[in-house]
């Protein structure tokens, strides 16, 4: 039972590089979402999507783009990459009844130099 | 303000040892409260959900009190595999988008 899947697990990029970070999930959940980890700052949404087909901002988008094309799959970009986009990034999956409990992918660290 | 507040610890208990972690929250439309263990370089993982009667799971034990927007975790006998960082989480019941808001959490180190 795979869960949530995030692709890759570290990258380093130079500044001004892009790249795709994937997440799938294998639960049929309906709603997706990107935070960011870092040190004494918690976890922070930068985009969600409720469904297939839709995206939105959360809580720090800039310098971020997503796409949710499959319902399984939902992508994160980085256009121009930035040393402040240095970070742990998680995915998470949530279903569209009861709990509200979030399944959480294994990370991708990225480094920005 | 941080939405959720949390000591950042590190608390360093013995085995065996009775520990209690605080957090409060800033919104009071806030619905629904958990909390999550995060180990080192892993991903969150709830570990308890937090009801307004409060609840036991084994060894840990949650409470919330609405009115001072206030959660705890206890942990009692404490184990070395007890020691990662706990996060508080909220909800707030809003129209769309399922969203928690999360502590930065609370490091919690077990000693033998």
């Amino acid at each position: 039972n795979a869960g949530v899947t995030q692709t890759p697990k570290f990258r380093v990029l130079k500044t001004g590089q892009s790249m795709t970070l994937l997440c799938a999930q294998d639960m049929n959940h309906e709603y997706m979402y990107w935070y960011r980890q870092d040190p004494g700052m918690g976890l922070r949404l930068i985009h969600y999507s409720v469904g297939e087909g839709t995206t939105a901002k959360g809580e720090v988008p800039d310098g971020y783009n997503v796409s949710r094309l499959k319902k399984q799959n939902f992508l994160l970009g980085l256009e121009s990459a930035a040393p402040s986009q240095t970070s742990v990034y998680f995915c998470a999956s949530s279903g569209n009844e009861g709990s509200y409990e979030q399944y959480f992918g294994p990370g991708t660290r990225l480094t920005v130099t | 303000r941080k939405e959720v507040e949390q000591d950042p610890g590190p608390f360093n208990v013995p085995e065996g040892a009775t520990v209690a972690f605080n957090c409060t929250y800033s919104n009071s439309a806030s619905q629904s409260f958990f909390w999550y263990r995060q180990d080192c370089r892993k991903e969150p993982k709830l570990l308890m959900s937090v009801y307004s009667s409060g609840n036991e799971d084994g060894r840990f034990t949650a409470q919330l009190n609405r009115a001072s927007q206030y959660i705890s975790l206890l942990i009692r006998d404490s184990k070395l595999s007890d020691s990662a960082t706990y996060l508080c989480v909220v909800n707030l019941r809003d129209t769309g988008r399922r969203a928690l808001t999360f502590g930065s959490g609370t490091r919690l180190q077990v000693q033998p």
